[in-house]
């Protein structure tokens, strides 16, 4: 139980594109979902959280408006990286929680890596 | 968040228990510890979390000492598939924050 899936696992694109990464929880309603970036031979840096149906709550240094989030469901939050640069190129990794259901861990998706051109 | 210590890598033998230590002296009592560990090129996964009893799924057991502020993660038999960077990681709400984890390869 517990399934995290993201989509896609990876994508190229073209300097000044938009790319929208979706992650789903396949067997449970997710109140929270979260969104991290990562960085070779670095650690996984929160970047936002949202809860269904409201604004994400973004963490400092991240911009929104580069960096739009959606949940619209309990099922699936999509992360749409607007006007992609090289320097945004990195991996991105979704993570789902039933924080309804009290002191609840996260489950993570396999993570898109994205490398703009 | 309080702040984890753990050490920087670990090699374990194939089939031998794997015991990997984290110090949290400055955690509060309302706060968790949360194990996780990352394959490479994979996003992280959920091993096991307690608050201040010990626990045992079927991944691993998680032992917390009595004043908290250290616990121990226990892989019974490790596998090559073990192999990976662990993260200890104490919370009292939904939010985790990775430090650098312990890079543990298990050897055959």
């Amino acid at each position: 139980g517990a399934v995290v899936s993201q989509h896609p696992s990876w994508v190229i694109c073209k300097s000044g594109t938009s790319v929208k990464i979706e992650c789903r929880s396949l067997d449970f309603q997710a109140t929270t979902m979260f969104w991290y970036r990562q960085f070779p031979k670095q650690s996984l840096m929160l970047m936002a959280t949202s809860n269904e149906g409201s604004k994400a709550t973004y963490e400092q240094g991240v911009e929104k408006d580069k960096f739009l989030i959606n949940h619209a469901s309990l099922t699936l939050s999509t992360l749409t990286v607007t006007s992609a640069h090289p320097e945004d190129s990195s991996f991105y990794i979704c993570s789902a929680s039933m924080r309804a259901r009290g002191n609840q861990p996260q489950h993570f998706g396999d993570g898109t890596r994205l490398s703009i051109l | 968040d309080a702040k984890t210590t753990q050490p920087t890598s670990m090699d374990c033998a194939e089939g031998r228990a794997a015991n990997l230590p984290c110090n949290h002296s400055t955690i509060s009592g309302n706060e968790y510890v949360y194990w996780y560990r990352q394959i490479h090129s994979q996003g992280p996964q959920y091993i096991i979390h307690g608050l201040k009893n010990n626990e045992t799924n079927e991944m691993a057991s998680l032992i917390i000492t009595e004043d908290r502020k250290s616990s121990t993660l226990i892989l019974p038999h490790a596998t090559l598939r073990d192999t990976a960077v662990y993260y200890c990681i104490v919370s009292n709400d939904y939010k985790l924050s990775f430090g650098a984890g312990t890079t543990v390869t298990v050897r055959a």
